[in-house]
Parts: C-alpha cells; structure tokens; sequence
C-alpha cells in the first residue's frame, strides 16, 4: 500500500485568496484523485490526474477555480481559487492503479477554512 | 446520474451486537466495490473490495460484505463487533466502463459501547 502525505494539514485562509495543497506519494503510481468532503457529507471526486496529461474534472468543477498539476509520478498540487466561505472543507488525495481496479489509498486530508 | 445510498446515518451498539450497514447503488452496470473506514483521528482505510467473483467478499479485522447484483447492494456485516469498531464508514463504488467515476456514500457512523 502507498503512504501520503499532505501540506498543509490544515489552513485558515481570507475570502478571495487561493491555496495550493500538496500530496506526496512514497511510490510512483498511476492515477491521483482529488476529493472534497464538506461538512457532514460524503466525499466528492474533484479531478483525476494523470502524469503527462490535464486533469480530468468532474461535473461541478472547472479548471480555473481548482487548477491541478502533476508534474511527476509522486507528486500532485491542487489549488483552490479565489476562495470564498463555500469552499470550506476537508480536501482529500487519494492514488489508485488500474491493475487493482482502482483500490485507493488516502492521505490525512486538508482542513481548509475560509473566512 | 449514479449514486450510492447508505441508509444508516449513525449506528449505537453494545460490544458483542452483530452489525449490518447497508450500501445500495443506482446503476446496474459493471461495478467495483468497496467499503472504507475512518477511526477517529485517522485517515481513510480500506476496509474490504470487491471486483468479481465470490460475493462474499472478507476484510479486516472480522468485516465482511455480500455482493448482491440483483438488488444493487453491498452490505457491510461483522457478527460481533469491538469498541474498538467505533468509526466512520463508507461505501463506494467504481464504474470503470463509463468514464472511472467513482461515488461514495454519505457514510455511517458507528459508535461501540463497551
């Protein structure tokens, strides 16, 4: 299994400013998932991203508010934009292979407040 | 659009008590299954999969889950559990045929009283 490891572990951040979250796998793998989970519900998939290619976002969820890069097979950025209260949340990253159908691996999660 | 149902928000049970959580799923087609946990204080875990076969798939730490396709659902099951079993618990599902979407459920959460 992979171990994760996210920055910052948590934040307080002003309305209109942005954060960039990291996630750092001990080993190189395939796919990373980023997830939001918001107070009392489930967690959300943001966006898969893939090494060497552009993230794919789900519905809800547009480039511009939370880019992403994956410069390597051990590393990802998300970053939350121009934030605002809403996006107060728990952000979650997650590594998956297809070789195992996709069974995921978490990191701790990123507690972001906006205020 | 899919979904998965979970349909026990939070769950009170005494050491010993056998355990069901239910997890339904709206769309029939190809799925891979799963059940995650998270204790207190920790990050998510998985606790068991499915992805063809046997239906009766066995995790962690005595859990256990029963694949039924014709009533879209993967229920969670331990027949005596610990104080120790208290967590949060999610289900999810993978479709890997249509675009690798992955949804998880609302989560349940256990509490175990000694």
């Amino acid at each position: 299994s992979a171990v994760i490891s996210q920055k910052p572990s948590r934040d307080i951040c002003q309305r209109g400013t942005s954060l960039t979250i990291q996630c750092q796998v001990d080993s190189q793998v395939t796919m990373m998932f980023w997830y939001r989970q918001q107070p009392g519900q489930s967690l959300t998939l943001i966006a898969t991203a893939n090494q060497g290619s552009e993230a794919t976002y789900e519905s809800g969820f547009v480039i511009d508010k939370f880019p992403i890069s994956r410069p390597n097979l051990t590393f990802s950025t998300l970053t939350v934009s121009n934030m605002s209260p809403e996006d107060s949340s728990i952000y979650l990253c997650s590594v998956g292979e297809a070789s195992s159908s996709y069974e995921q691996y978490f990191g701790p999660g990123t507690r972001l407040t906006v205020t | 659009a899919q979904s998965v149902s979970q349909h026990n928000h939070h769950v009170i049970l005494s050491e010993a008590a056998s355990l069901e959580l239910g997890c339904n799923y709206s769309y029939g087609g190809t799925v891979n299954l799963f059940w995650y946990v998270q204790y207190p204080g920790q990050h998510l875990q998985l606790l068991l999969k499915y992805f063809s076969g046997d239906p009766l798939v066995k995790g962690i730490k005595g859990f256990e889950a029963e694949f039924i396709k014709s009533k879209f659902s993967f229920n969670l099951r331990k027949p005596s559990v610990q104080w120790s079993d208290t967590a949060e618990y999610f289900c999810a599902v993978h479709y890997p045929n249509t675009g690798n979407q992955f949804y998880f459920g609302t989560g349940t959460s256990l509490t175990v009283i000694p």
